[in-house]
Parts: C-alpha cells; structure tokens; sequence
C-alpha cells in the first residue's frame, strides 16, 4: 500500500539554526499539509499546499516558516530560525483529492530544539 | 473557533475488557467527525468517520455515534486486544475557506495488557 514518508525520523538543532523537513507524499496526490504536536498538546494544522501554492495557513505558520514541493516529489518545510517552542512532532499529509477522509498522514519527524 | 476535547490518558486495560474515551467537540455548522489512531512509530491512520448527525462509524471493531445534541462521539470497543495499544486521536473536518483541514484532539494513549 503506498504511504507517506518522512525524513528524518528525528533531529536535534541548535536555537537559530535552519532546519528543513522532508515528505514525499503518496506518487498521485495533489493536496499537500503539515501539522505539528507539541508534546502533550493537540495536532494542529500548519498549512495546505496545492497547485505549487500555499492554499490556507495558520496563525502558526508565520515569516519563520515556509514550504517547498522543489522535484515533484518531495515536499518541505522549512524552519528559517528555530526557536526553542519549535519543538514538536511534525506530519505530514497528502491527499489525491479536496476531502479529509482521503488525508493520509506520515509517521512524522521529531524536532528538538535546544 | 472549532475545537475538540478528549479524555486525556493514559489509559490502561485488560485484554477483552471494555473501552470508553470520551470526545466532544465545539463547531459552527455541521462539521465531519473521525477517529485517527497512531500505532507506535507509525503516521496516523483513519479509524472510522461519521459525517452527520447519528451516523455510527465502525471499523476493526471499533464504533462511534455522531451525537449533534450532545456534541459527542465517544469511541468504544467490545473487547479490546494487546495489539489496539496506540494512541486515539478525536478530530473535525473544517472546510472552512474551501480546503479541507483537520482540528484534533489532544490524543489518549490505550495501554492494554495480557
């Protein structure tokens, strides 16, 4: 069954530091997502890409944060200067079409901020 | 805004014994229910659905009841076995702005033991 992977798995970074997460979304979806979970905390949705565009956002997603879909097959999220409150888990999610019972999710990458 | 609250675990069962958690859920307009599971080290995975009132959801033995009056859907299970020991995310579609985004839960580890 195809699925979403995610790399790394987990990564240490030093405050300030640049940090870039990679996905490779299921082969023929279109719609692309990040959510993270802060430990102990809900998943929350970051943003929605879709069309080689950012679709929606939220409040969380700010200047610090951007996402990149830059071969076709991966799709990245970037953390430009990382604080110490960006360490979470993070996922990512794609889906052929518009619809969240579609969404599938990957196993996530663990970010650790010091 | 949309929320979801859920019992916080962990929770810890014998093997065949009973399982209740709790959710409830906060949304202007009709917004679709769902139950993600996360088994260890892998991506969230789609339980079961309901997408409007009194729906019953159910998959792999597990149900749960859209209930509009009481803004509820408690996922239960009959007989639980070593192998549902996950965590069980509550969650809501919002389509608020035309894409699909998912609101969860906070999340509730199920330990259950031989």
């Amino acid at each position: 069954e195809p699925e979403v992977t995610q790399t790394p798995s987990h990564q240490v970074t030093q405050m300030g530091q640049e940090v870039i997460l990679r996905c490779v979304p299921i082969s023929n979806h279109l719609y692309f997502y990040w959510y993270r979970q802060i430990l102990g905390q809900k998943v929350e949705f970051l943003v929605s890409f879709y069309n080689n565009e950012i679709s929606e956002k939220s409040e969380i997603f700010d200047d610090q944060f951007s996402v990149e879909r830059p071969d076709g097959s991966n799709f990245t999220l970037k953390i430009r200067s990382t604080k110490l409150e960006d360490s979470a888990m993070y996922f990512c999610a794609s889906t052929e079409q518009n619809t969240v019972e579609t969404q599938y999710f990957g196993p996530g990458t663990r970010l650790l901020v010091l | 805004g949309n929320s979801v609250t859920q019992m916080e675990g962990p929770v810890t069962l014998s093997e065949e014994a009973f399982l209740t958690i709790n959710c409830t859920y906060t949304a202007t307009g009709y917004p679709s229910l769902f139950w993600y599971v996360q088994y260890p080290g892998e991506g969230l995975q789609l339980l079961l659905k309901a997408t409007k009132a009194d729906d019953k959801g159910s998959n792999k033995g597990f149900e749960a009841t859209y209930r509009k009056e009481t803004t509820s859907f408690h996922l239960e299970k009959g007989s639980v076995q070593v192998s549902d020991s996950a965590v069980y995310f509550c969650a809501l579609s919002d389509s608020s702005g035309g894409y699909q985004k998912v609101t969860f839960g906070i999340g509730t580890k199920l330990q259950v033991i031989p």
